[in-house]
């Protein structure tokens, strides 16, 4: 089983559209992430949050919120969906260690805004 | 402003001889630099790190090197194979940060 799962993995959906993409890990991290890819660019990180309590902004929150539900889960939701939030987002989890900080990525939701 | 760049969008080479992907970064409080490998369809699959102590660092055939002088740092794969095919990220951050900063990735393709 993956240890960082993402649903949907496809969506298509009308501007104007509330949307919800979901998250849940079974690693047992406390640091999770959203991020989107859009073609020719790299990564970038919408919010990120290090335990239930925590909701921090990332490089490109507009647009976006987020929701830490439990350790396991992490939300990001579309309150009014434009076309140029068409992307690829993945959903990431982290956990510091001595050796450092590397993040490990779900399989990603392609998202499609009309 | 990008802080992470990888300059070459795509990069071809023949199997079995030295692949060779290049990052730049632009932000000197970095050290803690990683490489990620993504194949369609999945997510970016975490490949190796290197800490700003090192200037090397191995991991079968994969090797990253760092030049903290020259902000750059590069991933040498020995040799090649055909499965290698795939974008490769580099990211940077603090070791103790809270943020990664990816770079836009390579596409490489190895050719049979």
């Amino acid at each position: 089983d993956a240890d960082v799962t993402q649903t949907p993995r496809n969506r298509i959906t009308k501007t104007g559209k509330r949307i919800m993409l979901e998250c849940s890990q079974t690693k047992g991290h406390d640091r999770m992430y959203w991020y989107r890819q859009d073609p020719g660019l790299g990564l970038q990180l919408i919010y990120y949050s290090f335990d239930v309590k925590d909701i921090n902004k990332g490089e490109i929150s507009d647009g976006y919120s987020v929701s830490r539900q439990a350790q396991a889960k992490f939300s990001l939701s579309l309150e009014s969906a434009i076309p140029n939030q068409t992307a690829l987002y993945f959903c990431a989890t982290s956990d510091l260690t001595r050796k450092g900080n590397t993040q490990y990525f779900g399989p990603g939701t392609r998202l499609t805004v009309l | 402003d990008q802080q992470v760049k990888q300059n070459s969008p795509s990069l071809s080479v023949q199997e079995g001889r030295i692949s060779i992907l290049n990052c730049d970064y632009t932000n000197s409080m970095f050290d803690y630099f990683l490489w990620y490998k993504k194949y369609p369809a999945e997510g970016p699959t975490f490949l190796i790190s290197i800490s700003s102590i090192k200037d090397k660092n191995e991991d079968g055939r994969f090797t990253v090197f760092l030049n903290k002088s020259a902000k750059h740092l590069s991933l040498h794969i020995v040799p090649s194979q055909p499965g290698d095919s795939a974008v490769y990220f580099c990211a940077a951050s603090r070791i103790t940060g809270n943020q990664f900063y990816f770079g836009t990735g390579t596409s490489l393709t190895v050719i049979p």
